[in-house]
């Protein structure tokens, strides 16, 4: 079945790089997406990377695909305090055409 | 250009009522997708509506409902509330489907008691 997994929890300090990593299963997907989502607010789309892509760099955020073990990652250089939010990794996948979400990482930035 | 608007933003109801929820998408966007987002379950997905025709539709139960009008403009509606339907209800506005880029509402905060 659809699953997308991340771990809950990650915790860096200001200035530090921060990676956050996610699983999925379905192999058929076409797009992978990073979303962001501040505290009462709804999901920010950060990014996205196409499923034939390996990476995509946009300003402080670096996403690796790896299509082999289906796993997905962000990278955001320089964290800042502002960067504290849940993030969430999803997948579309093509047999469906729906978009499942995994449960979120929530980042705290140390000052 | 508007983004994505959901009201009411928070909605208190009793068990067995229903509620009727709304997303307004960006303007020119004719798909929109509904999301349940609960602590314990995280994002689930509902239904999606495109051109006034339901096209996916997630594992909720029949008391769960929706439309969209030839605005594009979506409802949800929830019969028969139960506790366990407190959740935010968020909705995701695209062009033709949730493709490159699907911007999602702020979101109903709906609190069951």
């Amino acid at each position: 079945g659809e699953d997308v997994e991340q771990s809950l929890f990650l915790s860096v300090r200001e200035g530090d790089s921060s990676v956050i990593n996610c699983t999925y299963t379905d192999s058929s997907s076409t797009y992978l997406y990073w979303y962001k989502q501040e505290p009462g607010a709804g999901l920010q789309l950060l990014t996205y990377i196409f499923s034939n892509m390996d990476m995509k760099q946009d300003q402080r955020l670096t996403v690796l695909l790896n299509k082999k073990d289906k796993h997905l990652s962000l990278r955001i250089a320089d964290t800042q305090t502002g960067d504290s939010a849940i993030y969430f990794c999803a997948e579309k996948e093509t047999s469906y055409d729906k978009v499942i979400f995994g449960p979120g990482t929530s980042l705290s930035v140390i000052p | 250009k508007a983004g994505v608007t959901q009201t009411p933003r928070y909605l208190i109801k009793t068990r067995g009522q229903q509620v009727t929820l709304s997303c307004s998408p960006i303007s020119g966007h004719r798909s929109v997708s509904w999301y349940q987002q609960t602590p314990g379950q995280g994002l689930q997905f509902l239904f999606e509506y495109f051109s006034e025709t339901q096209r996916n539709k997630g594992n909720f139960p029949g008391r769960f409902s929706g439309r969209q009008f030839s605005n594009s403009r979506s409802e949800m509606n929830v019969s028969t509330l139960e506790l366990g339907d407190s959740a935010l209800y968020l909705c995701a506005s695209s062009f033709q489907g949730f493709d490159t880029e699907a911007f999602f509402g702020q979101g109903t905060r709906l609190t069951v008691v």
